[in-house]
């Protein structure tokens, strides 16, 4: 069964970049079908997708985010990555990572991580 | 604002059945395929719906979901206490303004 787990500080100070991993287990991150993606909640609202990534590299960002992030991804950990900078308030949520088949559902969710900007 | 419409909240009795409606345009629901979420308290979302009426392994039929034109209708039958839960639908939005995955507010849903 298919596991994503998020890690990463639960606090990140206002300017600073906010950066998280996501580890595959159960599966390759280099099954040539799937993209794996970023998507947060704040508190007590929606969902808002940040970006998805390919095994190869090749990204989609949210436009509304896509100056402040980068994403990568390491076949050899199994593991992807997101940076966000300059960081603030607005930025505090719940950050899920997830699979998606090619740039559709989003069918494997992590459990989430709150990440609070806050000094 | 999210790009995708869906009403704030819906409530029916247990045993009843309810529909959740989702609204978009042609740069999201009217050219591509629409996806339902479950997420109950506290939990991370889980796929109830892809490509607009499929259900994954282990989803009862009691779920279905439809799609027509710019929107997109998820539908619960039978309903039960542990539906309780908000639910978001999703696509992929060519828009440059956008582009990307666009999902719905959210719908709570409330079984009296």
């Amino acid at each position: 069964q298919l596991q994503l787990q998020e890690s990463g500080p639960g606090l990140v100070k206002p300017s600073e970049t906010l950066s998280l991993t996501c580890t595959v287990s159960g599966g390759s991150i280099s099954n040539p079908n799937y993209y794996w993606g970023w998507i947060r909640q704040p508190p007590g609202k929606g969902l808002e997708w940040i970006g998805s990534i390919y095994y190869s590299g090749s990204t989609y960002y949210n436009p509304s985010l896509k100056s402040r992030v980068t994403t990568s991804v390491d076949t050899s950990k199994n593991q992807f990555s997101l940076k966000l900078s300059s960081v603030t308030a607005a930025d505090t949520a719940v950050y899920y990572c997830g699979r998606t088949r090619g740039l559709r559902e989003i069918g494997y969710w992590g459990q989430g991580t709150l990440v609070t900007v806050s000094s | 604002q999210s790009v995708l419409t869906q009403p704030p909240s819906v409530s029916a009795a247990p045993g009843q059945k309810v529909t959740i409606s989702c609204s978009g345009s042609s740069s999201n629901i009217g050219n591509n395929d629409v996806s339902w979420y479950q997420q109950l308290p506290g939990t991370a979302p889980k796929l109830l719906i892809y490509d607009n009426n499929k259900r994954p392994s282990g989803i009862p039929d009691r779920f279905s979901g439809s799609k027509s034109g710019a929107s997109a209708t998820l539908g619960i039958t039978g309903l039960q206490t542990g539906d309780e839960a908000d639910y978001y639908c999703g696509t992929w939005d060519t828009s440059l303004s956008a582009g990307g995955v666009v999902f719905g507010g959210g719908t709570k849903l409330t079984v009296l």
